[in-house]
């Protein structure tokens, strides 16, 4: 069955960086475009970027300001997410999720990982 | 961004209740709406896709309808394992999603 897990995450100071990982199983990673999500009691569900099938194409929330990359290597079936001058309001869960399809604009979130927390704190 | 306004925010029932749940855009989305069923402490689980259209294992109790602004999820016989929060999430212009309805046991 489809499974994706996370990792990466953890506590870090404003301004730093951290790199989120997922790797995927149980379907064909190079087919799927995928995404990732992250959650705040505040601010609930929020899309953060997406990155197509085979890598050549990304698309980003237009308030993360550049900060963001998202990249995969399908060769390992992992999706990274790096995040450079993190703030406290990056502080939430981040998942990877599956898309229905392999272009950038598949937007249907089939499948969805574990989360990981990030915790953006002096 | 296409704002999506969901309600209620919070909602108490039975189980056998029949419950519908509401979310409005903030423009025409035409048919680009799924529903999503988060349980404490996991991950959303994608549950229709298309207005209507449910999912792998989705059990036939759950329903959406609607177009263009506005949908509803409806859960015709609640049953335990119902009780849960719930997301839509408009995929027309790229995607965002509600605030969630939390299903509360009454």
């Amino acid at each position: 069955q489809v499974e994706l897990v996370e990792s990466g995450g953890g506590v870090v100071q404003p301004g730093r960086s951290l790199r989120l990982s997922c790797v995927g199983s149980g379907f064909t990673f190079s087919s799927h475009a995928m995404h990732w999500v992250r959650q705040t009691p505040g601010r609930g569900l929020e899309w953060v970027a997406a990155i197509s099938s085979d890598g050549n194409n990304q698309k980003y929330a237009g308030s993360l300001e550049g900060r963001f990359s998202i990249s995969r290597d399908n060769s390992k079936n992992i999706l990274y997410l790096q995040m450079n001058s993190l703030r406290g309001e990056d502080t939430a869960i981040y998942y990877c999720t599956r898309s229905d399809c392999g272009g950038v604009d598949c937007r249907l979130l089939q499948y969805w990982g574990q989360g990981t927390l990030v915790i953006v704190s002096s | 961004d296409i704002l999506m306004t969901q309600s209620p925010s919070t909602l108490s029932a039975s189980v056998g209740d029949r419950v519908t749940i509401t979310c409005r855009a903030s423009q025409s989305i035409s048919g680009w709406m799924a529903w999503y069923q988060q349980k404490p402490g996991k991950a959303p689980k994608l549950l229709i896709h298309q207005v209507s259209h449910l999912d792998i294992g989705v059990p036939s109790r759950f329903s959406g309808s609607g177009f263009g602004t506005e949908f509803t999820l409806t859960i015709s016989s609640l049953q335990p394992d119902d009780f849960a929060t719930y997301y839509c999430q408009q995929y027309s212009i790229y995607t965002t999603f509600g605030l969630g309805t939390k299903l509360e046991i009454k």
